[in-house]
């Protein structure tokens, strides 16, 4: 499976957009993009996946570059509880996820 | 009860005890999962479980045991534990052909003394 680069942390205010970055340039055709997220001290939650069409659910919105080498989640109107690491993960035919480090989104009143 | 429950929430634990944690999932899914969060590492998948055969082992030492008796519930048993077993200890289920849709359970903070 492709290896992801996300930033470290990030902080965004309350009411705004969130724009979480994914670099993925060694993605292969048939790896799609997942997002999960988790809360602290809670486990992780998915969020939204997609493949090379962008996509949007009630939760978020995720931006997928026409070269497929990276990708945006992008939470349209952050809240306090959104704060929580945001993982990108890259799969393929592999059955398990590999979770990085993700972001640390803080949300900020 | 709906989800994905576990309990314990917390353990601790001496390094010659014998102790289990059991989930449970009630979302009607065939596939579970065992994963280890150490502090400041990334998740690490230990099990996998679909249609209640154990597909995947991830290199984790025979002190942990799991044991998937049916497609709704998942139990890790412990024995012999070191300080460095001390985690938060996730499972989570999916349905077998949406294996990366996982919805995980709140987890089992274990420490051992």
């Amino acid at each position: 499976d492709a290896k992801t680069t996300q930033p470290t942390s990030m902080d965004c205010a309350e009411g705004r957009a969130a724009n979480l970055p994914c670099n993925h340039s060694t993605i292969s055709g048939n790896e799609y993009v997942y997002w999960y997220r988790q809360i602290h001290s809670q486990g992780p939650q998915y969020i939204i996946h997609g493949l090379k069409n962008n996509e949007t659910n009630e939760m978020a919105s995720l931006i997928i570059t026409e070269d497929r080498k990276s990708s945006t989640l992008i939470l349209p109107h952050a809240t306090l509880r959104d704060t929580a690491v945001y993982y990108c993960i890259v799969r393929g035919s592999a059955r398990q996820l590999t979770f990085g480090s993700g972001t640390q989104l803080t949300v900020l009143p | 009860e709906t989800g994905v429950t576990q309990t314990p929430r917390h353990l601790v634990m001496g390094m010659t005890n014998k102790k289990s944690l059991k989930c449970e999932q009630h979302l009607g899914h065939n596939a579970m999962y065992w994963y280890k969060q150490s502090a400041k590492k990334p998740l690490e998948l230990m099990f996998v479980y679909s249609l209640e055969e154990r597909v995947e082992n991830n290199s984790v030492p025979s002190r942990f045991s799991p044991e998937c008796p049916n497609s709704s519930h998942l139990f890790l048993h412990l024995h012999t534990l070191q300080p460095e077993d001390s985690a938060l200890y996730l499972c989570a289920s999916s349905q077998e052909r949406l294996v990366t849709e996982q919805y995980f359970g709140p987890g089992t903070r274990l420490t051992v003394t």
